[in-house]
């Protein structure tokens, strides 16, 4: 069974600047999830990682398949950012084995 | 294109009673997997169907059931309900597997007095 740990569990920052949250896991994964989570409990999908660096506005994920890790930034913050920020990791076995959840990052931009 | 629709969206039940939620997922999706997060446990994954099939469940009761039909659209359906299965039932809807990107709907709350 894969092992999720997400780093810090809680981030305070000021608005403006860069947040970096990690995920490491203890098995090979086919897929690792970035996931945010507002009040209320709506979860958005932030980008899907197998390999490599993807980059959405002022989101940047990154992942080191050897070293089981994957960070998820944040350049300009502000404070709408702030959200629960989640990983999720799915099996090496093509998916078919459900995804394992890291506790979450409570984050907080504060203006 | 619409999004995931979970109903309903609040539901109070009393202990020993069942319970069934919906998922519709976004057009064109054919895997549909659900989880359940509690403050406690976090985000946990209950069980994946695929073409009507169930391809993977988690660690949980056989309390704890679902099924998809022909449309994708997908339920899941607690029964003898007890205090603990109070929480967040999400649904995720996605193209193939987690191996592409996943569509959650807005969730059930459900409370067990």
């Amino acid at each position: 069974k894969n092992e999720v740990e997400q780093s810090p569990q809680n981030l305070t920052a000021q608005e403006g600047e860069f947040i970096t949250i990690n995920c490491s896991y203890s098995v090979g994964i086919s897929a690792l999830h970035w996931l945010q989570q507002h009040p209320g409990g709506g979860i958005v999908s932030l980008f899907m990682l197998s390999s490599g660096k993807k980059k959405h506005g002022r989101l940047i994920a990154t992942i080191n398949i050897q070293e089981k890790h994957s960070s998820l930034h944040i350049t300009a913050s502000h404070p709408r950012d702030s959200a629960v920020y989640i990983c999720a990791v799915s099996g090496s076995g093509g998916g078919a084995d459900g995804l394992t959840f890291g506790k979450g990052t409570h984050l907080i931009i504060q203006p | 294109k619409a999004g995931v629709t979970q109903t309903p969206r609040y539901l109070i039940k009393t202990r020993g009673q069942q319970v069934t939620l919906s998922c519709s997922p976004i057009s064109g999706h054919r895997s549909v997997s659900w989880y359940q997060q509690t403050p406690g446990q976090g985000l946990q994954f209950l069980f994946e169907y695929f073409s009507e099939t169930q391809r993977n469940k988690g660690n949980f009761p056989g309390r704890f059931s679902g099924r998809q039909f022909s449309n994708s659209r997908s339920e899941m359906n607690v029964s003898t309900l007890e205090l603990g299965d109070s929480a967040l039932y999400l649904c995720a809807s996605s193209f193939s597997s987690y191996n592409s990107p996943l569509h959650f709907g807005n969730g059930t709350r459900l409370t067990v007095t």
